[in-house]
């Protein structure tokens, strides 16, 4: 089955400790980017890989870090999270930039 | 700025009506639009989408329409179904060409079909 699988699905952490979340995509995808989202503000981009090795900024990256090691993984990393990164993270992939993407179940992290 | 708006944060539909999706751009460098549908609890899933270069998209019960001139897109549910109450969100990218490969969400709009 083609599916985009991040974990964990839910995150209560404090201040200041790093933590990465997982992206893993079975379909061979090129494209794939992190979002958040939040009420009224919709899905903004955080970060987006053409391919291994190819990253990009979105349009909120302030605060994360992300690498593309392997076509399949795309880790979201906050070095040192703070409260206003709390939100509910998706990652979603693409063969290309102009094709629909397929999004994962969402993580929802809680900064305190 | 918002590149990408979806004005109406939510609408209500009677079963059987049309509902109707709007959506506004900023960006004339955009020329691929989507439209997702995202449930609770779920992530976003595709619903339809139309390249620049058409003015006209349909899908089964789902048409999106693109005005260039106005930069504004619409997505049009005919008939509506209870099943499609849920959060709409329009989506924006350019070619890559000068426009990079950013994907530019609205805030979405949650419809509601009542029965």
């Amino acid at each position: 089955e083609a599916q985009v699988t991040q974990n964990p699905r839910y995150l209560i952490t404090v201040t200041g400790k790093k933590l990465t979340v997982t992206c893993s995509q079975n379909m061979n995808h090129e494209y794939m980017s992190w979002y958040r989202q939040d009420p009224g503000l919709g899905l903004r981009q955080i970060y987006y890989s053409m391919n291994v090795e190819v990253t990009d900024k979105g349009d909120v990256p302030e605060g994360y870090k992300v690498s593309r090691k392997e076509k399949r993984n795309f880790p979201l990393i906050l070095e040192s999270p703070s409260p206003n990164q709390t939100s509910l993270y998706f990652c979603a992939s693409s063969p290309r930039p102009d094709q629909p993407q397929h999004f994962g179940d969402g993580t929802r992290l809680s900064i305190l | 700025d918002q590149q990408v708006k979806q004005n109406s944060p939510s609408l209500s539909v009677q079963e059987g009506r049309i509902s109707i999706l709007n959506c506004d751009y900023t960006n004339s460098m955009f020329d691929y639009f989507l439209w997702y549908k995202k449930y609770p609890a779920e992530g976003p899933t595709f619903l339809i989408s139309i390249s620049s270069i058409k003015d006209k998209n349909e899908d089964g019960r789902f048409t999106v329409f693109l005005n260039k001139s106005a930069k504004h897109l619409s997505l049009h549910i005919v008939p509506s179904q209870p099943g499609d109450s849920a959060v709409y969100f329009c989506a924006a990218s350019p070619s890559g060409k000068t426009g990079g490969f950013k994907t530019i969400f609205g805030a979405g709009t949650r419809l509601f079909v009542k029965a």
